[in-house]
């Protein structure tokens, strides 16, 4: 059983490109979260989706940023017109239901450099 | 807002227990207590959780006081390999939660 799959592990973009980020959980797993490490800081989270639902938003920035996680395949965090300051480690994360009493496995992360 | 509360830095000599506080003084009834540490710049690892009864799993042993205020994650036999952050959270059991990561505990084990 494969771990979470990020990809790609590294990512270069020139400021107002967007990049797209993908995440597929492990098998059976219909909860990912996505979250955010700046560099030297600690993590944030920013969303949570169930199979074509999105749970909770509440740490996304208002603009630029969206999330989805389709029926078939990865979720995808996009982020439109980038910036120096949208460097940083995304890593999601997944699990068979709610984090409540259940452990979330991680992935490796997506390295974004926005140059 | 992360609801506990760890030192920022912790040293341990190689070979000897690691034990790592954390103070969660408002944790609610429904809420577990988790620890996750995070090796250099990976993924977080799953390391253990519990309710409210010590547990013990292959990684570490989790004690949790009687009140529920305040636990101690302890690496029994600390390798140079638990260099890393580590993370406590409290997360209640309920649809719609995530984990919310505060600073955690750096703990650099020494030779």
């Amino acid at each position: 059983n494969a771990g979470v799959m990020q990809n790609p592990r590294h990512l270069v973009r020139r400021r107002g490109q967007e990049a797209r980020l993908r995440c597929s959980p492990m098998k059976g797993h219909s909860h990912v979260y996505w979250y955010r490490q700046l560099p030297e800081e600690g993590l944030k989270f920013m969303v949570y989706l169930q199979k074509e639902n999105i749970i909770d938003e509440s740490g996304m920035p208002k603009e630029r940023f969206s999330a989805e996680f389709p029926k078939e395949g990865p979720s995808i965090l996009r982020i439109q017109q980038v910036v120096r300051g949208d460097s940083a480690a995304y890593f999601c994360a997944s699990s068979p239901r709610g984090v409540g009493n259940t452990e979330a496995f991680f992935g490796q992360g997506t390295r974004l450099t926005v140059v | 807002d992360a609801k506990t509360t760890q030192p920022p830095s912790m040293d341990c000599a190689e070979g000897r227990a690691a034990n790592l506080p954390c103070n969660h003084s408002t944790i609610s009834g429904n809420e577990y207590v988790y620890w996750y540490r995070q090796i250099h710049s990976q993924g977080p690892q799953y390391i253990i959780h519990g309710l409210k009864n010590n547990e013990t799993n292959e990684m570490a042993s989790l004690i949790i006081t009687e009140d529920r205020k305040s636990s101690t994650l302890i690496l029994p036999h600390a390798t140079l390999r638990d260099t890393a952050v580590y993370y406590c959270i409290v997360s209640a059991d309920n649809a719609g939660n995530m984990l919310t990561f505060g600073g955690g505990t750096r703990l650099m084990v020494k030779p």
